[in-house]
């Protein structure tokens, strides 16, 4: 079956670290997402790409950045960690129009 | 600006009653529309969705949502609700890229 699968689901690290969460999807949707999920805030848009070599900043870019190299990974980057970047991390993607799938997480902590 | 409201933050409801769950939007045009729902420690799994036609669409697990454009709202129920339901549920609205609630959490009590 066709998954999205997000690396690691859990990590510690310092401030002023560079971070790379992975998320990789075999739905060959063009499509991908990056969200965080913070309490009472629901999911924010980070960034998105509508397929390869395309990235997009959403809502709460600052301080991440994407590239898109291949139908199937969008990793995301922390440049330089903050304190206000600890959350839980998800991406999704979909095909043009269609509902996006979810992978599982990735829970950040950043001391 | 683009926009979603959950009034509810926490819902209780007893195992067996039925459940509505509020949504509200703002957007330029009518969007798609979807339910989502989010268990402890996991991902986003789609509920229902709403693309066009019949403004009453039918989802997994029992879950149904009408949308009615007039009052630009999509409120998801459920007619009987039971203790595996207890999660947080997302509404969002959007194209190709989604704006979400701030989400409603259930809790079902026996």
């Amino acid at each position: 079956d066709a998954e999205i699968t997000q690396s690691p689901r859990h990590k510690i690290t310092e401030t002023g670290r560079q971070v790379t969460l992975a998320c990789h999807q075999t739905w060959n949707h063009n499509n991908m997402f990056w969200y965080r999920q913070d309490l009472g805030h629901g999911l924010r848009l980070i960034h998105y790409s509508y397929g390869v070599q395309d990235t997009n900043k959403g809502e709460v870019s600052d301080g991440y950045s994407v590239s898109r190299s291949n139908t199937e990974d969008l990793p995301l980057t922390l440049e330089s960690a903050a304190s206000s970047q600890t959350s839980v991390y998800f991406c999704a993607s979909s095909e043009s129009g269609g509902p996006q799938h979810f992978g599982d997480g990735t829970r950040l902590s950043i001391l | 600006a683009q926009s979603v409201t959950q009034p509810d933050i926490h819902i209780t409801v007893s195992e067996g009653a039925s459940l509505e769950l509020r949504c509200n939007y703002s957007y330029g045009a009518t969007p798609y529309l979807f339910w989502y729902v989010q268990s402890p420690g996991q991902g986003l799994q789609l509920l229902l969705k709403y693309f066009s036609g019949d403004t009453l669409v039918q989802g997994i697990k029992g879950f149904e949502a009408e949308f009615k454009r007039s009052q630009s709202s999509f409120n998801l129920r459920k007619p009987s609700v039971h203790w595996s339901d207890a999660a947080e549920y997302f509404c969002a609205v959007g194209f190709q890229k989604l704006v979400f609630g701030t989400g409603t959490r259930l809790l079902v009590s026996p």
